[in-house]
């Protein structure tokens, strides 16, 4: 939605390579989830950050709510890892919900 | 083994038919979600139920409506298919909603309204 952007839209990378998704938000967020959708259309949950950095093999996140905005590292790039990203900020609008942004096609070349 | 599962995975309907999803979370989480995705918009929440008989409007609610009877269950009804309603339905759920919890997705329908 508006309130989530995702970059880029769409992204290339050769094996062994790496890159950073970015989400920027344009108003508070509590949380942060990065997903990856598969071939297969599941959704895989990679990470939930409240703040701070994690880090899981070749993926790497950081949220930052002061600026508002999260990143996913991906080093060292693997066939396997092509997919969509999206990110999820979860927002009080009330209730808490999660808001989606539209997603990063990444597609890695061998 | 913690998992969402939904049926069925490929649906066909025609127009003005009723249509039911159907999720079910063996994790005993209090939220579950209802979420469509349409190419390049991502996924949007169509409704959130925060346990059984406790259901929300989401961003996108006009068309469906949902039954929560158990905690573990939560439906998704089409009352009148339109072809617009087309999609990808994604269920979710959660331990909670209002604490950091992780989200766990089903592995989506495919809903074709002709």
């Amino acid at each position: 939605g508006d309130q989530v952007e995702q970059s880029p839209s769409a992204l290339s990378l050769h094996e062994g390579t790496g890159s950073a998704l970015r989400c920027n938000f344009t108003t508070t967020m509590r949380a942060v989830q990065w997903f990856q959708q598969n071939s297969r259309g599941s959704l895989i949950n990679l990470f939930y950050l409240a703040s701070g950095t994690k880090e899981n093999g070749r993926l790497k996140s950081t949220f930052n709510s002061k600026e508002s905005y999260s990143t996913l590292h991906i080093r060292d790039a693997q066939l396997e890892d092509s997919g969509t990203y999206f990110c999820a900020a979860e927002i009080n609008t009330g209730n808490y919900k999660y808001v989606f942004g539209a997603g990063t096609r990444l597609k890695v070349i061998a | 083994d913690m998992k969402v599962t939904q049926m069925p995975r490929y649906l066909i309907k025609r127009m003005g038919e009723n249509v039911l999803l159907e999720c079910g979370q063996d994790m005993s989480h209090e939220t579950m979600y209802w979420y469509r995705q349409d190419p390049g918009l991502g996924l949007q929440l169509i409704y959130i139920s925060y346990d059984v008989d406790s259901n929300s409007e989401g961003d996108i609610p006009k068309g469906y409506r949902v039954s929560r009877k158990k905690r573990e269950h939560f439906s998704l009804i089409l009352d009148s298919a339109k072809t617009n309603q087309t999609s990808v339905y994604f269920c979710a759920s959660s331990l909670f909603a209002f604490s950091n919890e992780r989200l766990f997705f089903g592995h989506g329908t495919k809903l074709s309204v002709l």
